[in-house]
């Protein structure tokens, strides 16, 4: 079965300062990867999201993710971020060719900016 | 367009009581997922109904269930409420197409006491 690990449950990071923030996952197959933010009291909100081609992703708000298919990891980075950027932060993975139309989320990394 | 909205967006119950939560989705679009948001867990797969189809399953006891009707909009109801059910309970649209970016709604508290 898959499964996603967002290794960091918490991360606080100083306003400017660059953040990674890590998702593996597991899966035999070719997946699409996604990542989402969530704003306190509100729902999830696409960051960016990896089908296929080129492994550097471009997201919203200066977000990029990485793919990378030895490591079965899809880390977020961001080279300055703003406090904005306080949020929860959610990998998710989905297999396409399993015709289950289901997402696989990761448990979630809570991103601290700090003044 | 209008985004994914959900009513209520807070709800208080007491324990072996019942629930019903609402979701509208993004107009045109045929998917609906739900999921349960608690501390420490993320978000957990509950169900999806594709066209009034559930598509999907989680594994969830049988108090969860859901519908949906005809314009695509979605009920999930739970029974028998337990202190465990406290969580935020999340909807998400898609055309229901992969790899479709889920729209999520902002979500329903529910605070079993």
């Amino acid at each position: 079965a898959q499964s996603v690990t967002q290794l960091d449950s918490q991360v606080p990071v100083f306003e400017e300062a660059p953040v990674e923030l890590r998702c593996n996952y597991s899966s035999s197959v070719s997946v699409y990867l996604f990542w989402y933010v969530q704003y306190p009291n509100q729902g999830l909100q696409l960051l960016l999201k990896y089908l296929s081609g080129s492994t550097l992703v471009k997201g919203i708000n200066g977000f990029e993710a990485e793919f990378n298919k030895s490591q079965t990891s899809f880390h977020l980075r961001k080279p300055s971020v703003h406090i904005s950027d306080t949020a929860e932060y959610f990998c998710a993975v989905i297999n396409p060719t399993s015709g289950t139309y289901k997402y696989i989320f990761g448990t979630g990394t809570r991103l601290k900016v700090l003044a | 367009k209008a985004g994914v909205t959900q009513t209520p967006r807070y709800l208080i119950k007491t324990r072996g009581q019942q629930v019903t939560l609402s979701c509208s989705p993004i107009s045109g679009h045929r998917s609906v997922s739900w999921y349960q948001q608690t501390p420490g867990q993320g978000l957990q797969f509950l169900f999806e109904y594709f066209s009034e189809t559930q598509r999907n399953k989680g594994n969830f006891p049988g108090r969860f269930s859901g519908r949906q009707f005809s314009n695509s909009r979605s009920e999930m109801n739970v029974s028998t409420l337990e202190l465990g059910d406290s969580a935020l309970y999340l909807c998400a649209s898609t055309s229901g197409r992969v790899p479709e970016t889920q729209y999520f709604g902002p979500g329903t508290r529910l605070l079993v006491l």
